[in-house]
């Protein structure tokens, strides 16, 4: 089976510009979850989605948004792009349970913002 | 929400060494896994542990839910072991979302 992709892999923007972000899960998976990554907040719960609905969501402000689509495919978005969103998003799949399950996370996506 | 505390924060080892990483979890949980993170970023899932104690080669992991702690056990250490070490748990029944600890650096030189 195929693992869970993420592209772009590396993407430089500049502050005030908006983002999409996109996720494949792993075959068969329902469950997608983002983190963010910085070397000072460490890994943070950005927002998770099952069958396209948002089931839980982290404390990030409403610049961050995201969507899953039939085929379980999700995309993140942030708008209004501040130096402070670099980071490295990662994306992770589940078949989505109940119960909680492994989650195996795609290679990331690294954002610069300049 | 729940705190994940893990320790040491580095360790240093020479290849051929064992060694103990910590997680302490401040709740009950139903969710813990252990990964590690290598120098390109990717994540890799190293063990679904929520209680109970599981064996991979030379990797093992014991958590003991009752006590709030899991332990993972790293023997005859490679280079290739190196990298940062994750911690993650998460509470509720319908949903996947992990906390993850602030990592455990390991750098194993020949």
């Amino acid at each position: 089976k195929a693992g869970v992709t993420q592209t772009p892999r590396y993407l430089i923007k500049t502050r005030g510009q908006q983002v999409t972000l996109s996720c494949s899960p792993i075959s068969g998976h329902r469950s997608v979850s983002w983190y963010q990554q910085t070397p000072g907040q460490g890994l943070q719960f950005l927002f998770e989605y099952f069958s396209e609905t948002q089931r839980n969501k982290g404390n990030f402000p409403g610049r961050f948004s995201g969507r899953q689509f039939s085929n379980s495919r999700s995309e993140m978005n942030v708008s209004t792009l501040e130096l402070g969103d670099s980071a490295l998003y990662l994306c992770a799949s589940t078949p989505g349970g109940p119960p909680p399950d492994t989650q195996y996370f795609g290679p990331g996506t690294r954002l610069t913002v300049l | 929400g729940i705190q994940v505390e893990q320790s040491p924060p580095d360790l240093i080892l020479q290849e051929g060494a064992n060694s103990t990483l910590r997680c302490n979890f401040s709740d009950s949980v139903n969710n813990l896994q252990w990964f590690h993170q290598n120098p390109w970023g990717q994540l890799i899932n190293l063990f679904y542990i929520p209680s109970g104690t599981k064996q991979n080669g030379r990797l093992s992991a014991t958590t003991v839910a009752t006590e709030r702690y899991s332990l993972l056990y790293i023997s005859s250490s490679q280079t290739t072991d190196s990298g940062v070490y994750f911690c993650a748990v998460g509470r509720g029944w319908n949903t996947d979302k992990l906390i993850f600890g602030t990592g455990t650096r390991l750098q194993v030189f020949p």
